[in-house]
């Protein structure tokens, strides 16, 4: 069965940096993208970017443009994103999860979720 | 980016109630949307996407509906699991922006 297992819970200090890993199973890694979306407390869902795991492109949000990057590793079949100078608004939830390549978009499956503290 | 808005923010109904959920595009998105199911704790659950197609293993008392701007969520014939958040999503362009959220709660 498809799965998406994401890396343990994370507390970092401001202008830290955080890697949250997601590795996926149950399904060729490479005919699918991975996206992530983070959730802080009491807030909607918040779409960050995501990647074609067959060949690699990524796309941002303008939001988190300079600050994030998405990255694969095929062999090991794990999608990585790494956010940059993390401040107290950046405590979240972050979930990583499955997409299409090709229209139309369903997030049919996710990870459980990785929490990211930033605190002094 | 593309703003959407959810609406009710939060709702009370009762087991067996029909409830439905509006989401509002500030521009068209044509068929591009997905609805959620996000209980607490746990990551969000795929019910709807491109607009009215059901997710496979979802109850068919979900269903949605709409194009364009406006779009909704029925449950017809709420369960007791059903009650949780709902959120929409556009996947028209990026950012794929999601709604605010609606909870569903019990009367």
């Amino acid at each position: 069965q498809v799965q998406l297992v994401q890396s343990g819970a994370e507390v970092k200090k401001p202008g830290a940096s955080v890697k949250v890993s997601c590795k996926a199973s149950g399904y060729t890694f490479t005919n699918y993208a991975i996206h992530w979306v983070r959730q802080a407390p009491g807030q909607r869902l918040e779409w960050m970017g995501w990647i074609n795991a067959g060949n690699g492109d990524t796309k941002y949000s303008q939001k988190f443009q300079g600050r994030v990057t998405i990255i694969k590793d095929t062999s090991a079949s794990t999608a990585y994103m790494e956010l940059r100078s993390l401040g107290s608004e950046d405590t979240a939830v972050y979930y990583c999860a499955r997409d299409k390549l090709v229209p139309p978009s369903s997030y049919d499956h996710w990870g459980q979720g990785t929490l990211v503290t930033v605190s002094s | 980016d593309i703003q959407m808005t959810q609406s009710p923010s939060s709702l009370s109904a009762s087991v067996g109630d029909r409830v439905t959920i509006t989401c509002r595009a500030s521009q068209s998105i044509r068929s591009y949307l997905n609805w959620f199911q996000q209980k607490p704790g746990k990551a969000p659950k795929l019910l709807i996407y491109a607009a009215s197609s059901l997710q496979s293993g979802v109850p068919s008392r979900f269903s949605g509906g709409g194009s364009g701007t406006d779009f909704t969520l029925t449950i017809s014939g709420l369960q007791p699991e059903d009650f949780a958040a709902y959120y929409c999503q556009q996947t028209y362009t990026i950012p794929r922006t999601f709604g605010q959220g609606t909870k569903v709660e019990i009367k």
